[in-house]
């Protein structure tokens, strides 16, 4: 099965500060789409940043953005100037068979 | 844009009621909607895929006489679970898939259904 990884199931960042969070995934595809999600207590699943994998540029969505390593089947997020606000749970993403493939899920805590 | 509702978002009921719950999409058609169930501190476990008009494909250890799913239009669907137990008792979240352009391959997701079972 195909699977997708996140190492760090907890991550600490200052305010203002950046901090990435990991994913790999393993795929036999040349073309598919790939996810962050943060879900914060509330427990509402929110769309952070998305890429396609045939496009070689990086995504960005103002103070996220990603580092697609394509080859190494790595696909890191980077949030800049951390804010209180961006503590939540992370989740990686791949689609694949219509379907989606999420990771563990990364922790986020933010310290003011 | 892109918005799902789901309804209700909190719902306690007797053991062995059924419980219906629906999701919704606002502002674009989904072809495609998926149900979810997550337990605290874990990742999504996805339950079933739906598609509009057909039946609803369960993926394999979900018991489909017990999560009936029925996508009855492009913009929802619901999830019945019947004669609810308290190991039903859970977090339930929709997504949505739209049809074409920014909408499309990417899933859009309810605000989730805290569901407890007495």
């Amino acid at each position: 099965a195909q699977t997708v990884t996140q190492s760090q199931p907890e991550m600490s960042v200052q305010e203002a500060e950046t901090v990435t969070l990991s994913c790999t995934y393993d795929t036999s595809e040349s073309d598919y789409y790939l996810f962050w999600y943060k879900q914060p207590p509330s427990r509402q699943m929110i769309l952070v940043i998305r890429q396609e994998a045939y496009k070689q540029q990086n995504a960005t969505e103002n103070r996220f953005s990603v580092n697609f390593q394509k080859a190494a089947k790595s696909f890191s997020l980077k949030i800049s100037d951390s804010q209180l606000g961006d503590a939540a749970m992370y989740f990686c993403a791949k689609h694949q068979g219509g379907k989606l493939i999420f990771g563990q899920g990364t922790e986020l805590s933010v310290k003011p | 844009g892109a918005v799902v509702s789901q309804h209700p978002s909190w719902v306690i009921c007797k053991s062995g009621t059924s419980v219906k719950i629906e999701c919704r999409s606002l502002d674009f058609q989904a072809t495609t909607m998926f149900w979810y169930r997550q337990f605290p501190k874990q990742s999504l476990m996805l339950m079933a895929t739906s598609n509009e008009g057909s039946k609803a494909t369960y993926e394999q250890g979900v018991e489909k006489d017990k999560f009936l799913i029925n996508h009855a239009s492009l913009t929802l669907s619901t999830l019945t679970v019947t004669s609810a137990h308290p190991e039903d008792s859970s977090f339930y979240i929709c997504s949505a898939r739209g049809i074409s352009g920014l909408y499309q391959e990417t899933q859009y997701f309810g605000p989730g259904t805290r569901l407890l079972v007495l």
